[in-house]
């Protein structure tokens, strides 16, 4: 299958972490990603996690990814208010195409 | 700029007309993707290019038609025949398939029917 799942909402007050979540269930998933997409706007590719990895580090943000239970997190520490928007989580399920979930819509509150 | 441009942001059609949404992208990318998003749901592919002169359904392509006749351009039309066709329209690029390729994204198209 190629459904990815993501819980719809969470609110973060300003400075905290954020944990977003997300499911998939392509066993032979390669590469997994994150999306960053802000009102009215295209999505921006955040970051990406090959599936032999365990952990990816960028800056802020921290990917997550335990292949054994299909379960890939994305935390960004000290969260700004530039951080609201609608994250998507990706799963490669081939060449050309990619399998969203529904998108997490991060508030951050002051 | 190196980008992906949609237009027009936003369009209204009435029931039984075709309309065409423009995608444009001076990338140099060889794969073109169109995507609908609705409200609570993750991104559906309807088509996608992986060249000039070809191209294949997605998920949800019926109602939908494509061309893809330069490198740059892959319009999408959306015809009456789409039973639902009000949702937002997002276009991406990519160099190619597979690995980390990147897709790009235009800024989308919202279409609304009057």
């Amino acid at each position: 299958g190629e459904d990815v799942e993501q819980s719809l909402f969470l609110s973060v007050r300003e400075g905290d972490s954020s944990v977003i979540n997300c499911t998939y269930t392509d066993s032979s998933s390669t590469y997994l990603y994150w999306y960053k997409q802000e009102p009215g706007a295209g999505l921006q590719l955040l970051t990406y996690i090959f599936s032999n990895m365990d952990m990816k580090q960028d800056q802020r943000l921290t990917v997550l990814l335990n292949k054994k239970d299909k379960h890939l997190s994305l935390r960004i520490a000290d969260t700004q208010t530039g951080d609201s928007a609608i994250y998507f989580c990706a799963d490669r399920v081939n060449d050309y195409k990619l399998s969203f979930g529904a998108g997490t819509t991060v508030t951050v509150r002051a | 700029d190196g980008g992906i441009t949609q237009s027009p942001k936003y369009l209204f059609r009435k029931e039984g007309q075709n309309v065409t949404l423009s995608c444009e992208q001076n990338l140099n990318h060889d794969a073109m993707y169109w995507y609908r998003q609705d409200p609570g749901q993750g991104l559906r592919l309807i088509y996608y290019s992986q060249i000039v002169n070809d191209f294949q359904k997605g998920d949800i392509a019926e109602g939908y038609s494509v061309s893809r006749e330069k490198k740059e351009s892959f319009p999408l039309t959306v015809t009456s025949a789409q039973k639902n066709p009000t949702a937002f329209y997002l276009c991406a690029s990519s160099m190619g398939g597979g690995g980390a390729t990147e897709a790009f994204f235009g800024q989308g198209t919202r279409l609304t029917v009057v």
